[in-house]
C-alpha cells in the first residue's frame, strides 16, 4: 500500500532563511508526487508535481523539490522564506495507473519568525 | 471561474441532524473524490466516483452517503451527525485516462457538530 511520511510535524524558520521539508514515500512503482500548501482556513493549493523526467522540479512561489528514487524521497526546498509562506505543507503520492486517490502525508506546519 | 466549488464553506449543526455538502466541478473531469481532514490536519480519502459510479468507499460509516447526479457533481449527505464528524471536507476531481495531471481541490467545507 502507498504511504507518505513527513517526519517533521512543525518547523520554525527565520524570514530569509532557507527551508527544506522532508517527505518519504512508500510505493511499489514510480509514483506521481505532489506538494500542496494549505494556508490557515484555506483550501489546498498545488505547489509542484513530479511525473517523470528531470528529478528537480520547480513550482510556484519559488519552491522546488527533488525526487530521489534511491531514498524514496521528495523533499521540498526554498532558498529564502517569506513570512507569507507560513502554512501547512502536504506531500502526496499518486498512482500512475487509473484515477486512484492521492495518499497524503500528515503535513508539516511551517512557522516563520522575523 | 472556480474549477471545483463546494457549498457551504461553513456548516454548524447539532448532533443528530442530517446535512448535505455540495460539490461541482466545471473542468469536464470524470472522477471526483471526497476527502476528510481531521482536527490534526490529516487528509484521508472517503469516496471516489468515476462517471457517477462509486469506485472507492474507504470504510466510511453508512451515515455518509455520496450521490453523483451527473459527472460534474458529487454531493455528500450525512445522516445523524455525530461530534466526531466535525472536520473539513474537501472535494476534488481528476480527468480519467489523462496522464501527468494533478487533482484539483475545492476550498473545503468546515463542518462543526455541536
Amino acid at each position: 500500500a502507498q504511504s507518505v511520511t513527513q517526519p517533521d510535524i512543525h518547523i520554525t524558520v527565520s524570514e530569509g532563511a532557507s527551508l527544506e521539508l522532508r517527505c518519504n514515500y512508500s510505493y511499489g512503482a514510480t509514483p506521481y508526487l505532489f506538494w500542496y500548501v494549505q494556508s490557515p482556513g484555506q483550501g489546498l493549493q498545488l505547489l509542484l508535481k513530479y511525473f517523470s523526467g528531470d528529478t528537480l522540479v520547480q513550482g510556484i512561489k519559488g519552491f522546488e523539490a527533488e525526487f530521489k528514487r534511491s531514498q524514496s524521497s521528495f523533499n521540498l526546498r526554498k532558498p529564502s522564506v517569506h513570512w507569507s509562506d507560513a502554512a501547512e505543507y502536504f506531500c502526496a503520492v499518486g498512482a500512475r495507473s487509473g484515477n486512484t486517490p492521492l495518499v497524503f502525508g500528515k503535513g508539516t506546519r511551517l512557522s516563520v519568525i522575523a | 471561474d472556480t474549477a471545483v466549488s463546494q457549498t457551504p464553506k461553513y456548516l454548524v449543526t447539532q448532533m443528530g441532524n442530517d446535512k448535505s455538502i455540495k460539490c461541482e466541478q466545471n473542468l469536464g473531469h470524470d472522477t471526483m473524490y471526497w476527502y476528510k481532514q481531521d482536527s490534526k490536519k490529516f487528509l484521508k480519502i472517503m469516496f471516489s466516483y468515476n462517471n457517477k459510479e462509486l469506485i472507492i468507499n474507504e470504510t466510511v460509516p453508512n451515515r455518509f452517503s455520496p450521490k453523483s447526479p451527473d459527472k460534474a457533481h458529487l454531493n455528500l449527505h450525512i445522516n445523524s451527525l455525530e461530534l466526531g464528524d466535525s472536520a473539513v471536507y474537501f472535494c476534488a476531481s481528476t480527468p480519467l485516462g489523462v496522464k501527468n495531471t494533478e487533482a484539483f481541490f475545492g476550498q473545503g467545507t468546515r463542518l462543526t457538530v455541536v
